[in-house]
């Protein structure tokens, strides 16, 4: 089955500068990778998501890239602010045969002011 | 914070007791999840449900039980067959479950063995 991988676990920066979550899944035959934000003692929200079929997804400050060949894909946050301070999990999973998330464990992202 | 509901907020529970953590939406969705949640482990699938009176087992469905008797009811029971129950319980919902993307989560139930 599939298999997720995320890292960092924890990511520190300084309120300003970019951020990246890198996440690489096992099984070729995924199709959707969202990307979920989970603040202190809150539900998971989706803030971005991505098909196979497209390479980059862009939302103001947020930004997801899929690599299909290497089997990776990436979380870009520019301009931190210390509102983006949460957990971030990425998943996957194959909609045509089931929505089925695959999450990785998690990075805590702290943003300094 | 409408839209998907869980019940308790907290649960204490004896070794060898059943609880029974209550997920409620009223969003029209066809597919509901479980998932449970631990430190440093992300969210791991415990049961999954496409229609009602009919659900799957997920990855660690061992010492849980379900049922969908209702379209808008999804309850997840922790048996005293769990051996660490301990955790943060999550319910979602989607349109469906073939097909559809965004998962709408609930707010949580941690339970806690004493």
């Amino acid at each position: 089955g599939e298999n997720v991988e995320q890292h960092p676990s924890t990511l520190s920066v300084q309120e300003g500068d970019s951020a990246v979550i890198k996440c690489t899944y096992s099984d070729s035959a995924s199709n959707y990778f969202p990307w979920y934000k989970q603040e202190l003692g809150k539900r998971p929200q989706l803030i971005i998501d991505i098909r196979s079929n497209v390479g980059e997804k862009k939302d103001q400050r947020i930004a997801v890239t899929l690599n299909k060949t290497a089997k990776h894909f990436s979380l870009h946050i520019t301009e931190t602010q210390p509102e983006d301070s949460a957990v971030y999990f990425c998943a996957a999973t194959n909609l045509e045969y089931g929505n089925k998330l695959v999450f990785g464990a998690g990075t805590i992202l702290r943003v300094k002011s | 914070d409408g839209g998907i509901t869980q019940s308790p907020k907290y649960l204490f529970r004896k070794e060898g007791q059943n609880v029974t953590l209550s997920c409620e939406q009223n969003l029209n969705h066809d597919a509901m999840y479980w998932y449970r949640q631990d430190p440093g482990q992300g969210l791991r699938l415990i049961y999954y449900s496409q229609i009602v009176n009919d659900f799957q087992k997920g990855d660690i469905a061992e010492g849980y039980s379900v049922s969908r008797e209702k379209k808008e009811s999804f309850p997840l029971t922790v048996t005293s067959a769990q051996k660490n129950p301990t955790a943060f319980y999550l319910c979602a919902s989607s349109a469906a479950l073939v097909g559809a993307s965004e998962q709408f989560f609930g707010p949580g139930t941690r339970l806690t063995v004493l």
